[in-house]
């Protein structure tokens, strides 16, 4: 069945730093969504990228979905205290559910 | 806009009783309701698929008769854990994907998820 992985599992940041994080899929995808999930929380839509190469920028965060739809990363500038969560990415295949991914648990060091 | 509810945000049962959650979108309607699972420092495990009126689809692995699904209304959506045992303990967290928006035909909205505990 179709499985999406996210990489790395955990990311601890310096505030102020960049980072990315990874998601690949096993299958071509129709779209693929991100979520963020705060420390006791619930999972809150950020965005969905439908096209092949598309790039999307909300404030410090950038997605990118790739070239042949199998993978999708997610690019944060200056990181914040306020970035602490847990980030994941869903992807969805033509005709199958939403396949979240392992997630990425983001740690931003003072 | 695009507010999910869930009730009761928490429940503790004895083991072998019966419990109810609520989903609802409050400001919009929505097509389909799914059912996700998390356990602790894990993604979202989809349960099932909800559309209104109809039976809902249970992934593969899920018991349809343990975890009951009434998809009653275009808002309204329950999930009954059925002699519930320990190992049911969970957090269950519903979503909502509304009839018309704007961040994509797939966009998912989630309520803020029931803590399950069962002693």
């Amino acid at each position: 069945g179709q499985q999406v992985m996210q990489i790395p599992q955990y990311q601890h940041v310096q505030e102020g730093e960049d980072f990315t994080t990874y998601c690949n899929s096993s299958t071509t995808l129709s779209n693929i969504q991100w979520y963020k999930q705060r420390p006791g929380g619930h999972p809150v839509f950020l965005i969905q990228l439908v096209k092949s190469g598309e790039v999307k920028k909300q404030k410090r965060l950038t997605f990118q979905f790739g070239e042949a739809k199998k993978n999708s990363s997610l690019h944060i500038t200056a990181t914040q205290t306020t970035d602490v969560g847990t980030y994941f990415c869903a992807g969805k295949a033509a005709g199958n559910k939403l396949t979240f991914g392992g997630g990425t648990r983001v740690l931003v060091k003072p | 806009g695009a507010v999910v509810s869930q009730h009761p945000s928490r429940v503790i049962c004895k083991s072998g009783t019966s419990v109810k959650i609520e989903c609802r979108s409050l400001d919009f309607q929505a097509t389909t309701m799914f059912w996700y699972r998390q356990f602790p420092k894990q993604s979202l495990m989809l349960m099932a698929t909800s559309n209104e009126g109809s039976k809902a689809t249970y992934e593969q692995g899920v018991e349809k008769d343990k975890f009951l699904i009434n998809h009653a209304s275009l808002t309204l959506s329950t999930l009954t854990v059925t002699s519930a045992h320990p190992e049911d303990s969970s957090f269950y967290i519903c979503s909502a994907r509304p009839l018309r928006t704007s961040g994509g035909a797939d966009t998912q909205y989630f309520g803020p998820g029931t803590r399950l505990t069962v002693l």
